[in-house]
């Protein structure tokens, strides 16, 4: 069974730092996902990582794939307020045609 | 906005009552995907459809269905309903063909209440 884990799972960090969050999975999938969700809110989608080496970036958050590794990071780049979110990543668990989840990270920026 | 609508954002409901969730994917979108979000669970996968039939199985409990229909909505049947289906609802469509990433398209979600 495909395992998804990702740490930390909380994550309280002052604005204008910068801090990554690890996604390690089971499979040798190499198709791997990001989403944001805020409280009791629908879940958007951040990055999609399609192979080995991919590496995404959007204003201050950076992921990347590291398939062999089995190994996805985000990367959070001078935290500003609006980040504040739970993070979830993703892997495509294939031949099964679904996305397994990780348990979310739950970032809180401090001003 | 996603594209992928759901009804009814909430629902109060007591043990041993029957719901029904709806979900209209993206237009264009052939695949429903339907995940179940608890506070002790996370997201877990509950069953798959791909224009009307059932592609992948989750952990889905017995007293729950679901089915895809010819316009390609999707419903949701909870029955039997226990405090511990308490939880919010998601479905989810995907982009067929050359355009598929596995890249899943969220709507906002129905949130159960169980009392």
């Amino acid at each position: 069974e495909l395992k998804v884990e990702q740490n930390p799972l909380f994550l309280s960090m002052q604005e204008g730092k910068n801090y990554t969050i690890y996604c390690n999975y089971s499979t040798t999938s190499d198709r791997l996902y990001w989403y944001r969700q805020d409280p009791g809110k629908s879940l958007e989608s951040l990055f999609v990582l399609l192979s080995n080496g991919a590496v995404k970036q959007e204003g201050r958050l950076m992921a990347s794939l590291d398939t062999k590794a089995r190994l996805s990071t985000l990367h959070i780049t001078a935290a500003v307020h609006d980040l504040s979110a739970t993070y979830f990543c993703a892997v495509d668990d294939f031949g099964n045609e679904k996305l397994t989840f990780g348990t979310g990270t739950r970032l809180t920026i401090i001003p | 906005d996603s594209g992928v609508t759901q009804t009814p954002k909430h629902l109060i409901t007591a043990t041993g009552q029957r719901v029904t969730l709806r979900c209209s994917p993206r237009s264009g979108d052939l695949s429903v995907y339907w995940y179940q979000q608890s506070l002790d669970q996370g997201l877990q996968f509950l069953i798959q459809y791909y224009n009307g039939e059932e592609r992948a199985k989750g952990n889905i409990l017995e007293r729950f269905s679901a089915q895809q229909f010819p316009d390609l909505h999707s419903e949701l049947n909870l029955s039997s309903l226990e405090l511990g289906d308490s939880a919010l609802y998601f479905c989810a469509s995907s982009a067929q063909g050359s355009f598929n990433t596995g890249e899943l398209f969220f709507g906002e979600g129905s949130r159960l209440t169980v009392l």
